[in-house]
């Protein structure tokens, strides 16, 4: 069966590091987007991307990138971690020509930044 | 902010009763989502209805939207203990994106 997946699935680090998040999808999908949860603020959009090469900035794109070189895969890095990007983290992706199509969660990654 | 809002924040009843939660928003939409999300896990499409469409059927699941009033409701009905889990709802507002609600946590007790 198509899935999303992502790893790892928990994280601790610390400020300053580098940190990459992996999403994979089986869907062959071409949209995938990442976001982040948090109480209070509900899920915010970081990053996504329509298609290989594509990449686009969210609502909370600040210290965070992506790069897309397959269909599959859509890799989050936190270039400097902060404490500010203590989160749970969620990959998500959608097949239809339109951004408002239905949207594929993976578990989701929590993060935390010492 | 464009952000949805939900009301209620919390709703705690019994098995075998319904639960409506709501959902309001700010612009034009082309659609309106609904998703549960299980402690612990990712998000997971229930329905969704066009702005056209002004009621919606899923099994137990039923969906209203009134765009002249900009907000959408969610009943369940005959809830069981399986339905606990918090519920957003998501629309196309405002820029080539999803914008998700603040969510609804539902809690049925046995």
């Amino acid at each position: 069966d198509a899935e999303i997946t992502q790893s790892p699935r928990h994280k601790i680090t610390e400020t300053g590091r580098q940190v990459t998040l992996a999403c994979h999808q089986t869907w062959n999908h071409n949209n995938m987007f990442w976001y982040r949860q948090d109480l209070g603020h509900g899920l915010r959009l970081i990053h996504y991307s329509y298609g290989v090469q594509d990449t686009n900035k969210g609502e909370v794109s600040d210290g965070y990138s992506v790069s897309r070189s397959n269909t599959e895969d859509l890799p989050l890095t936190l270039e400097s971690a902060a404490s500010s990007q203590t989160s749970v983290y969620f990959c998500a992706s959608s097949g239809g020509a339109s951004y408002s199509d239905t949207q594929y969660f993976g578990p989701g990654t929590r993060l935390t930044v010492l | 902010s464009q952000q949805g809002e939900e009301d209620p924040q919390a709703l705690s009843i019994q098995e075998g009763e319904n639960a409506t939660m709501n959902c309001s928003y700010k612009t034009s939409i082309n659609n309106l989502q609904w998703y549960r999300q299980n402690s612990g896990r990712g998000l997971v499409h229930l329905i969704l209805i066009r702005s056209n469409e002004r009621e919606k059927h899923s099994g137990r699941l039923r969906v209203t939207l009134d765009t002249s009033k900009k907000s959408s409701s969610l009943l369940i009905t005959a809830s069981r203990a399986a339905d606990t889990a918090s519920y957003f709802c998501a629309f196309t507002g405002g820029g080539n994106k999803l914008t998700f609600g603040t969510g609804t946590q539902l809690k049925v007790e046995l």
